[in-house]
């Protein structure tokens, strides 16, 4: 089993739209979540971390639930911009971060 | 400063070459990480260095072989590659230590893009 699953997607939205992504995380013991962002032929650039509170940044939402394993992005009112892969990333272990397989989303005029 | 430093940002060699590539951040991280991307697919983790010490290889073949001159530096030398070798190289740092909450991320660089031909 994966450690790290996400629907590759790709998620097709016109702008203005909201979109969710999901994520699941196998191991319990997994400590810190985060949401990635990369553009294709870039680096990954951290979105934001996911705190079991939840967190919120702009239109950016993330949730984490522990008991299910589960950790979430929200993005509200989508723009040309946002179109690019979102990597849900779990870390254990002290310093392994793992890769879901990534989730592509394309905004549409 | 949030940067990491990777360099060269696009290399091509052949089988028979040896070349390196370097990783500088200062963050004052003290883990720092190799992973290989090939297209349309995550980051592969292939090296994690701790305190300067080398803390997890991924079954990474000898032909890639690691270094952490000092906190700040991190380099991957390579020698005898194949040609499924090429991939984008990333390096990345965070602090060490797993928690949730801010300062546990890791920060990538831009990558070395090699081509093994």
């Amino acid at each position: 089993r994966k450690e790290v699953e996400q629907d590759p997607g790709p998620f097709n939205v016109p702008e203005g739209a909201t979109v969710a992504f999901n994520c699941t995380y196998s191991n319990s013991a997994s400590q810190s979540f985060f949401w990635y962002r990369q553009d294709c032929r870039k680096e990954p650039k951290l979105l934001m971390s996911v705190y079991s509170s939840g967190n919120e940044d702009g239109r950016f939402t993330a949730q984490l639930n522990r008991a299910s394993q589960y950790i979430s992005l929200l993005i509200r009112d989508s723009k040309l911009s946002d179109s690019a892969t979102y990597l849900c990333v779990v870390n254990r272990n002290f310093n392994k971060f793992y890769f879901g397989s990534g989730t592509k989303l394309n905004v549409k005029p | 400063d949030t940067e990491v430093t990777q360099t060269p940002k696009h290399l091509v060699m052949g089988m028979t070459n040896k070349k390196s590539l370097k990783c500088e951040q200062h963050m004052g991280h003290r883990a720092m990480y190799w992973y290989k991307q090939k297209a349309k697919k995550p980051p592969e983790l292939m090296f994690v260095y701790s305190y300067e010490k080398l803390s997890i290889n991924e079954s990474v073949p000898s032909r890639f072989s690691p270094e952490c001159p000092n906190s700040s530096l991190l380099n991957l030398h390579l020698h005898a590659l194949q040609p499924e070798d090429s991939a984008l190289y990333l390096c990345a740092s965070s602090q060490v230590g797993g928690r949730e909450g801010p300062g546990t991320e890791a920060f990538f660089g831009q990558g070395t893009r090699l081509t093994v031909v």
